[in-house]
């Protein structure tokens, strides 16, 4: 199967900052990449699509200006948590598709811890 | 928007014997359903997954089963053994079908597999 990272694998950010999390595919042109996000003990949820160059496409009560999401490259979407506070504390996780592919792949996720 | 309803939400069954999850699903258009194994803090796997032209799908010990008159699906494991331990996940998408579109998952379930 196909190879997805993000890094950082763990962040953690004082009340009020920004962070940045990246998404790459490693061995594919990713037209199509998601992210998730889970909070503990529960299940994933789909916070937004992004096609390479294209605006993403956000889920009903997510917030666009506060998950700035960029999908400059076929490798590469970045997913930025303006503003961050203790309630945006979760698990999020990337996956990516691409044309020669009809499954998703998912990336180890990112723990974000704000304080 | 789509809804998955997930049961059990905890299973516990013997080595060797069989576990079953069931899934429900709302949207008549949905046309994709992917099963997920999830380990604690990783990344979700999938373990099988099944399109709306199939009724039934194995490999292994694993296989799914699709109604969609009925709209559920259900997970079977057969021959449990201790490493199946995990939280698994079943997910609808409506569209193209595969992993162009965004994923609905279910609560979840923690299977327990007693030694």
């Amino acid at each position: 199967g196909a190879v997805v990272s993000q890094h950082p694998s763990r962040v953690i950010c004082k009340s009020g900052t920004s962070v940045k999390i990246e998404c790459r595919s490693l061995d594919f042109q990713a037209t199509t990449m998601f992210w998730y996000r889970q909070f503990p003990k529960q299940s994933l949820m789909l916070m937004a699509t992004s096609n390479e160059g294209s605006k993403a496409t956000y889920e009903q009560g997510v917030e666009k200006d506060k998950f700035l999401i960029n999908h400059a490259s076929l490798t590469l979407s970045t997913l930025t948590v303006t503003s961050a506070h203790p309630e945006d504390s979760s698990f999020y996780i990337c996956s990516s598709t691409g044309s020669s592919y009809n499954e998703q792949f998912f990336g180890p996720g990112t723990r974000l811890t704000v304080l | 928007g789509e809804n998955v309803e997930q049961h059990p939400s905890t299973l516990s069954v013997q080595e060797g014997d069989s576990a079953v999850i069931k899934c429900t699903y709302s949207d008549s258009a949905s046309n994709y359903f992917p099963w997920y194994k999830q380990e604690l803090g990783k990344r979700p796997q999938l373990i099988i997954d099944i399109r709306s032209n199939v009724g039934e799908k194995k490999d292994q010990r694993i296989a799914v089963t699709l109604n969609k008159t009925a709209k559920h699906f259900s997970l079977h494991i057969t021959e449990t053994q201790p490493e199946d331990s995990a939280v698994y996940f079943c997910a609808a998408s409506i569209g193209s079908g595969g992993g162009a579109d965004g994923l609905t998952f279910g609560k979840g379930t923690h299977l327990i597999i007693q030694p």
